[in-house]
């Protein structure tokens, strides 16, 4: 069974870019949910989503966004990037059973 | 507002040395305890999920328990290969999948 995929692995972006991170859950998952990683702030939540709803939503700026696609794969988008911005991102899925899983992360580097 | 802390930051073990690391919480509504281990550069890895105080869960030379306000995850005669950092999470009940993680706790385990 295939776990979940992020792509891009990693990238370089320079401050005032966007960019986009995809996320495949589990095939059969409908909840999708992102975090952020830094080493100063550890794992803060971005947002879920479940069947292309927005369900709950973290304590970040406007420029953070996302949304699911009736396959439950996901996109977020940061746009404006700022140097803080630089993080590993990390998509989890989840099905009926509530267990979360993680895939690799995208890992972001903003010049 | 829901709190997790973990103890101790950092832990290095001999092989085969026995610890306990610690996971302390304060939330309205557990739905669900979650332990995962990260190795640099990887996504959390999914280790186990607790519901109610007084359950135990193993896996291999792990051993989860959970009391109301806090859990352990024992580490029997660990090896090289746990050395990696652990993370604890709480889900409540009105939050859908979102987790809320603690620092992490760092263990080396020397051969």
């Amino acid at each position: 069974k295939a776990g979940v995929t992020q792509t891009p692995r990693y990238l370089i972006k320079t401050r005032g870019q966007q960019v986009t991170l995809s996320c495949s859950p589990i095939s059969g998952h409908r909840s999708v949910s992102w975090y952020q990683q830094t080493p100063g702030q550890g794992l803060q939540f971005l947002f879920e989503y479940f069947s292309e709803t927005q369900r709950n939503k973290g304590n970040f700026p406007g420029r953070f966004s996302g949304r699911q696609f009736s396959n439950s794969r996901s996109e977020m988008n940061v746009s404006t990037l700022e140097l803080g911005d630089s993080a590993l991102y990390l998509c989890a899925s989840s099905g009926y059973t509530g267990e979360l899983f993680f895939g690799e992360g995208s890992r972001l580097t903003v010049l | 507002e829901d709190q997790v802390t973990q103890s101790p930051e950092a832990l290095r073990l001999q092989e085969g040395e026995s610890s306990s690391l610690n996971c302390s919480y304060t939330v309205s509504g557990l739905r669900g305890l979650f332990w995962y281990r990260q190795d640099p550069g990887k996504g959390p890895e999914f280790l186990f999920t607790l519901y109610s105080a007084g359950e135990e869960k193993e896996k291999e030379r792990l051993k989860a328990t959970l009391t109301k306000k806090e859990s352990f995850l024992h580490i029997t005669a660990p090896k090289p290969e746990d050395s990696a950092t652990y993370l604890c999470a709480v889900q409540i009940e009105t939050s859908g999948s979102r987790l809320t993680f603690g620092e992490g706790t760092q263990l080396t385990v020397n051969p």
